[in-house]
């Protein structure tokens, strides 16, 4: 069974560093998407970024890029010049082609002024 | 690990027909939650509930929507009258006191046809 695992339940940066949250995921399948959610207080899902397996280049949007390391299964997501806004809990993915999707327990993200 | 498991995996149901779907939550979780992602589409929120009562709707869930925790166990999502629409994955979640973890069940799909 496929499993997602987020081994920083916190975490905090200094406003305008960089900060990466961890995510490793373990599956059998080859072909298969991987994603980070971002949940702020208002408790809804923002899709930050999401990868496709079959692509070698890491996705980016704008500040948020992740490094996607097929072979480790390995998907952390990098926050660049980080914001107040950018506290949140972060939610890593595992998606497959069914539209089956696996979250991990998420990591709690603190930005301080 | 504790779980949160969701009942059924899979309903398959006419449109109009009424659906429960089901989420047995971790023993310690207070505040508890539903989502839903649409085939190929992003995770969304629906309500958060607390204190045996809801905390929080989004848009989505409207009067064709209502959940209740009948006996304190069981966490239950009704769609009174399907619609096409609500063809989706539906996902419960759990939160413990004070806790910084969200604990996703597995989904449930539902199919109406």
């Amino acid at each position: 069974a496929q499993t997602v695992t987020q081994s920083q339940p916190e975490m905090s940066v200094q406003e305008a560093e960089t900060v990466t949250l961890s995510c490793t995921y373990d599956t059998s399948e080859s072909d298969y998407y991987l994603f980070w959610y971002k949940q702020p207080p208002s408790r809804q899902m923002i899709l930050v970024i999401r990868q496709e397996a079959y692509k070698q280049q890491n996705a980016t949007e704008n500040r948020f890029s992740v490094n996607f390391q097929k072979a480790a299964k390995s998907f952390s997501l990098k926050i660049s010049d980080s914001q107040l806004g950018d506290a949140a809990m972060y939610f890593c993915a595992y998606g497959d082609r069914d539209d089956k999707i696996i979250f991990g327990k998420g990591t709690r993200l603190h930005i301080l002024p | 690990e504790p779980e949160v498991t969701q009942t059924p995996s899979h309903q398959v149901t006419q449109m109009g027909q009424e659906v429960i779907l089901r989420c047995v939550p971790i023993s310690n979780h207070l505040y508890f939650y539903w989502y839903r992602q649409i085939l190929g589409q992003k995770v969304e929120f629906l309500v958060s509930f607390y204190n045996n009562e809801i905390s929080e709707k989004s848009e989505i869930f409207d009067d064709q929507f209502s959940v209740e925790r009948p006996d304190g166990s069981n966490f239950t999502l009704k769609i009174r009258s399907t619609k096409l629409e609500d063809s989706a994955m539906y996902f419960c979640a759990g939160q413990g006191p004070g806790a910084n973890v969200l604990t996703f069940g597995a989904g449930s799909r539902l199919t109406v046809l």
